[in-house]
């Protein structure tokens, strides 16, 4: 059983470049949130997708995009990329109807490692 | 003041030792708390989980939650070099997570 793919698992962008980040979910897993792990740091909730919509946000500006397709998978992109953007794209699933029972329970990927130059 | 405070280490102890992961958090709100592993390159993964004040054990590891100091604890018993990781505490509150900024833990053979 597949858990949680990510890719490209590096990249290298330079400034004010976009860069799009591609994640598959853990089979049965319907719902994709995506964080942003900067070197020494906790994961920054960055968006989650239901149901192919945005249903939440974190504080990220605009640049910040994403999109969930019907078989879940789900994208993020990165626009006018700064050299902040720099960190570890990590890719959650879990599913929609855990949540609702109790503690969001998430199963991450291995990561997508932006460096912009 | 962060919401979630762990202290970063490294916290470096012998193969064998018993090993005590610390957070502190501020928001009395939080409805459950969970412990990650992160090996390095990797993403994290879930170790445990508790709603409660109290212990919960699962094998080596034991969560445990004193929501009154507003303090969580993991105790890994018999470490192993394996354990060697960094740990993130992660109280939650619905769909939203707090992440500690993780303690690296070696553990030397």
């Amino acid at each position: 059983d597949a858990g949680v793919t990510q890719s490209p698992t590096h990249l290298i962008k330079t400034r004010g470049q976009q860069v799009t980040l591609r994640c598959s979910p853990k089979s049965g897993h319907d719902t994709v949130s995506w964080y942003q792990q900067a070197l020494g740091q906790g994961p920054q909730f960055i968006f989650q997708y239901y149901e192919e919509e945005e249903r939440q946000r974190g504080n990220f500006p605009d640049r910040f995009s994403g999109h969930q397709f019907p078989n879940y998978s789900s994208e993020l992109n990165v626009n006018a990329l700064l050299l902040g953007d720099s960190a570890l794209y990590l890719c959650a699933s879990s599913l929609a109807v855990s949540l609702s029972s109790g503690a969001n329970v998430l199963t991450f990927g291995a990561g997508s490692r932006l460096t912009v130059l | 003041q962060k919401e979630v405070e762990q202290d970063p280490g490294p916290l470096s102890v012998p193969e064998g030792a018993i090993v005590s992961l610390n957070c502190t958090y501020s928001n009395s709100a939080f409805q459950y708390f969970m412990w990650y592993r992160q090996y390095s390159r990797k993403g994290p993964e879930l170790l445990m989980y508790t709603y409660s004040s109290g212990n919960k054990e699962d094998g080596r590891f034991t969560a445990q939650v004193d929501k009154s100091s507003k303090y969580i604890s993991l105790f890994i018993r018999d470490s192993q070099p394996s354990d060697s990781a960094t740990y993130l505490c992660a109280p939650g509150l619905g769909y939203q997570l707090i992440w500690g900024a993780g303690t690296k833990l070696i553990i030397k053979p």
